[in-house]
């Protein structure tokens, strides 16, 4: 039962474009989403996150926009570079509880 | 500052065997939680420990079993082998139980054959 789906497994952007991941939730109980970044050889590594009673949080060039309604979180890049190219992530929980993780998308960020 | 920390990075073995997995948290952490990562999957939850105590299981069989020591440090146990087990095994580390903040370590790729 996948609670958490990305449905984009893959995404390429030019170098300085925006780059847009996302994730929808199918579980309403969910009240914070995290996003992670990951890249080979590595464990996923935390980018950012947001609380249910917010809809958008930003921290430099990532945005997160959730979207209670719809089910539906993004993460927005801007401007891409070429080291945001990883595998992205993004995560759901309801308090205290497990995370639950989707698929990943891998974005590749053109020079 | 050390991170989280896993051993070992790889390992081979035979179905129907059995593995142990280890995991140091980042410092200052007492709470550790385990993922299993099949191929071309996202983590999923296994299980989750503090105090020495299991305090949360995500749906995995009872082959998979954990302990935490008084180090905070834990090993994940998975008996009788099944070649579905082959994945990348993920260890996080908080600093409560109720954290959503998680510092992962690299993982542990295990390989069944």
């Amino acid at each position: 039962d996948q609670q958490v789906k990305q449905n984009s497994p893959s995404l390429s952007v030019q170098e300085g474009r925006i780059s847009i991941l996302n994730c929808d939730y199918t579980n309403s109980m969910f009240d914070y989403f995290l996003w992670y970044k990951k890249y080979p050889a590595e464990g996923p590594t935390f980018l950012i996150s947001i609380s249910s009673i917010k809809d958008k949080n930003e921290d430099g060039r990532f945005t997160v926009f959730l979207n209670k309604s719809a089910k539906h979180l993004s993460l927005h890049i801007v401007p891409s570079q070429p080291g945001d190219s990883a595998v992205y992530f993004c995560a759901a929980s309801a308090i205290g509880n497990q995370f639950y993780f989707g698929t990943g998308t891998s974005l590749t960020v053109i020079p | 500052d050390a991170g989280v920390t896993q051993s070992p990075t790889h390992l081979i073995k035979t179905r129907g065997q059995q593995v142990t997995l280890r995991c140091s948290p980042k410092s200052g952490h007492d709470t550790v939680s385990w993922y299993q990562q099949a191929l071309g999957q996202g983590p999923q939850f296994i299980f989750q420990y503090y105090e020495e105590e299991e305090r949360q299981r995500g749906n995995f069989p009872d082959r998979f079993s954990g302990h935490q020591f008084p180090n905070y440090s834990s090993e994940l146990n998975v008996n009788a082998l099944l070649l579905g087990d082959s994945a990348l095994y993920l260890c996080a580390s908080s600093l409560v139980v109720s954290s959503y903040e998680q510092y992962f370590g690299p993982g542990t790729r295990l390989t069944v054959t």
